[in-house]
């Protein structure tokens, strides 16, 4: 059953680094985002990505966030300074297309840790 | 996005049936009902989704009011690997992309 990847599963970092978050997708899924969950807390949605642009962001997601997808498979969560309460597990999710009708298919997630 | 109510947590025997409910009182016509879960230190995996009618799928049933404020999961055998916190969300049929978790329903199941 194809499945959405993660890497690093766990990455650690100074505070003020840039660090980048790779997900490969489903591959014949068109939307893809990120979520993140701070230790015992909500899951909350970062961003959406459709036709190669952001199609929603919140407001977590500010100018030191970022995502691309550099190639037909990858897609990638930039956080250029970090900060320790950017420390939290990163979900990358996938679907087919946008809306209720279809289902998002999550990854293991990585785990940031800021010092 | 339309607001969802779940109970904190519910416990089960393994082998029995478990029904998580879930209250929308608020949900609108096009909103589809989807749940989600998360077992211990993994990602939120799909479980099932539906707008008027029951579903089924391999992994458990859903059970719509018929007035759609509120809605039932169903795991027709409870496993210890059925141990998770299932979320109830609400998502427009054809506008929005981001789901909104709430804290939803931490499902214990005793051996």
């Amino acid at each position: 059953e194809p499945e959405v990847t993660q890497t690093p599963s766990h990455q650690v970092t100074q505070m003020g680094q840039e660090v980048i978050l790779r997900c490969v997708p489903i591959s014949n899924h068109l939307y893809f985002y990120w979520y993140r969950q701070i230790l015992g807390q909500k899951v909350e949605f970062l961003v959406s990505f459709y036709n190669n642009e952001i199609s929603e962001k919140s407001e977590i997601f500010d100018d030191q966030f970022s995502v691309e997808r550099p190639d037909g498979s990858n897609f990638t969560l930039k956080i250029r300074s970090t900060k320790l309460e950017d420390s939290a597990m990163y979900f990358c999710a996938s679907s087919e297309g946008g809306g209720g009708r279809n289902e998002q298919f999550f990854g293991p997630g990585t785990r940031l840790t800021v010092l | 996005d339309a607001k969802t109510t779940q109970p904190n947590s519910m416990e089960s025997n393994e082998e029995e049936p478990v029904h998580l409910p879930c209250n929308h009182s608020t949900i609108s016509g096009t909103d589809y009902i989807h749940w989600y879960r998360q077992l211990p230190s993994q990602g939120p995996e799909y479980v099932i989704h539906g707008l008027t009618s029951n579903v089924n799928n391999r992994m458990a049933s859903l059970a719509i009011a018929e007035d759609r404020k509120s809605s039932t999961l169903i795991l027709h055998r409870a496993t210890l690997r059925d141990a998770a916190v299932y979320y109830c969300i609400l998502h427009p049929y054809n506008y929005g992309q981001n789901f909104v978790f709430g804290p939803g329903t931490r499902l214990s199941v005793l051996p």
